[in-house]
């Protein structure tokens, strides 16, 4: 059964320090989504991309957020500076059309900022 | 905002009947989901319910959908310890799987 895989599964960063989240989503799949979770709380939307382009983002989604598809597989979330709270789970998505009531999620990558 | 609320733990034995309970806020809510987390796994979708519905059964799901009081439950007949996960409601007011607004999850306990 096709699956959203994210890489790493958890990650270890120092305040200050960019990271880069990977995401490889259904492969005919055309639309991308970032959520995260701050433990103990809720499951909140970050972004939506579709043809190389941000489709829609949440407040959280400031300047240091950024999205990519460098190539025909890989979907990114990159984080310029991280701060302390910025440590939670992050979670990328995808569906085939934008009209699906079906997201398809990965496992989620455990972003630690120390 | 929209705004949705679970309760965060639910225990039961095996072989009974799991409620698990989540109120929205948002009126214009089009589709409701319930989501399963297992330990180390993504959010596998279970199952969701249109608006314009009152129940639907899938096995040994059965969702109940009351609109006025803005109420969704999710029932787990004959739960096994292999439903123990954490179950999360979600509420899409477009309609599709775009832009989800989730609660904070039950985890269920299934105990022999």
């Amino acid at each position: 059964e096709p699956e959203v895989t994210q890489t790493p599964s958890h990650q270890v960063t120092q305040m200050g320090q960019e990271v880069i989240l990977r995401c490889v989503p259904i492969s005919n799949h055309l639309y991308f989504y970032w959520y995260r979770q701050i433990l103990g709380q809720k499951v909140e939307f970050l972004v939506s991309f579709y043809n190389n382009e941000i489709s829609e983002k949440s407040e959280i989604f400031d300047d240091q957020f950024s999205v990519e598809r460098p190539d025909g597989s890989n979907f990114t979330l990159k984080i310029r500076s991280t701060k302390l709270e910025d440590s939670a789970m992050y979670f990328c998505a995808s569906t085939m059309l934008g009209g699906d009531t079906e997201a398809f999620f990965g496992q989620g990558t455990r972003l630690t900022v120390v | 905002g929209e705004d949705v609320e679970q309760s965060l733990f639910l225990s039961v034995r095996e072989g009974d009947s799991s409620v698990i309970n989540c109120t929205y806020t948002d009126s214009s809510s089009t589709y409701l989901y319930w989501y399963k987390q297992e330990p180390g796994a993504g959010l596998q979708l279970l199952t969701y319910i249109f608006s314009n519905m009152d129940m639907k059964q899938d096995q040994r799901l059965t969702v109940l959908l009351n609109k006025k009081d803005k109420h969704l439950s999710l029932r787990i007949a004959d739960t096994q310890t292999g439903d123990s996960a954490i179950y999360f409601c979600a509420e899409s007011r477009t309609g599709t799987a775009s832009k989800l607004t989730f609660g904070t999850g039950t985890r269920l306990q299934v105990t022999l």
